[in-house]
């Protein structure tokens, strides 16, 4: 399978407990983006990596998130001490940036999502 | 700031018909647009890509189109059938920004 991969697939945790979640782009793709979405919503940009560089994050990534890309492969996002509003579905994606000589178009690709529950 | 909304937020229709789905924009400063589909409890399937400079899409019995002056693109779907239900969520990526912004999507069931 060489789609985006996203660990676990599902989380349930209570509230104050710290979670961890992974995501495997598309091997050649250079650059990885986490989604959140909630219940009859589209998903909402949370940060994106070029890289192992984040270059952007959005005002919804509160200090008790963080993200990483150590390697410019796989991602992992951590929220510190869940609140039951972070009760979502996190989404990754990757794209692939093309050079200057031009190529492929930037279309995201998606995992299947970790589904988060805080009780 | 980039707003998108889709009409209308649910559709049923009987299999065989053709449909069209709305999204419009608030800003026409776009990179592409992108139509994806997604099925309960499950992640996103990019379906087709416009790229700010084109019109329209094809890819089997979809066709996108693209008026970026007028804010607007629409997903046509030619002779539906069940397996097409699902929600279809349009995004556009905003130009110097890396940020998609997102409809809340039309739940799509097309009844046999």
């Amino acid at each position: 399978d060489t789609g985006v991969s996203q660990d676990p697939r599902h989380k349930i945790t209570k509230r104050g407990q710290n979670v961890t979640f992974r995501c495997d782009p598309i091997s050649e793709h250079n650059r990885l983006y986490w989604y959140r979405q909630t219940l009859g919503q589209g998903p909402e940009f949370l940060t994106y990596f070029q890289n192992e560089a984040q270059l952007e994050k959005s005002r919804l990534l509160s200090d008790r998130f963080s993200a990483e890309r150590p390697k410019g492969s796989f991602s992992t996002l951590e929220i510190q001490r869940t609140e039951q509003g972070d009760s979502a579905m996190y989404l990754c994606a990757s794209s692939f940036r093309p050079g200057t000589s031009g190529g492929i178009r930037n279309e995201q690709f998606f995992g299947p999502g970790t589904r988060l529950t805080v009780l | 700031k980039q707003e998108v909304t889709q009409i209308p937020a649910a559709l049923s229709v009987p299999e065989g018909e053709n449909l069209v789905l709305n999204c419009s924009f608030t800003d026409s400063a776009i990179y592409n647009l992108q139509w994806f589909r997604q099925d309960p409890g499950k992640g996103l399937t990019s379906l087709l890509l416009i790229q700010s400079s084109q019109r329209e899409q094809t890819s089997g019995r979809l066709n996108a189109s693209l008026d970026k002056s007028s804010g607007r693109s629409t997903l046509y779907i030619a002779a539906s059938q069940p397996g097409d239900s699902a929600t279809y969520l349009c995004a556009v990526r905003v130009l110097w920004n890396n940020d998609m912004r997102f409809g809340a999507g039309t739940r799509l069931t097309v009844k046999p």
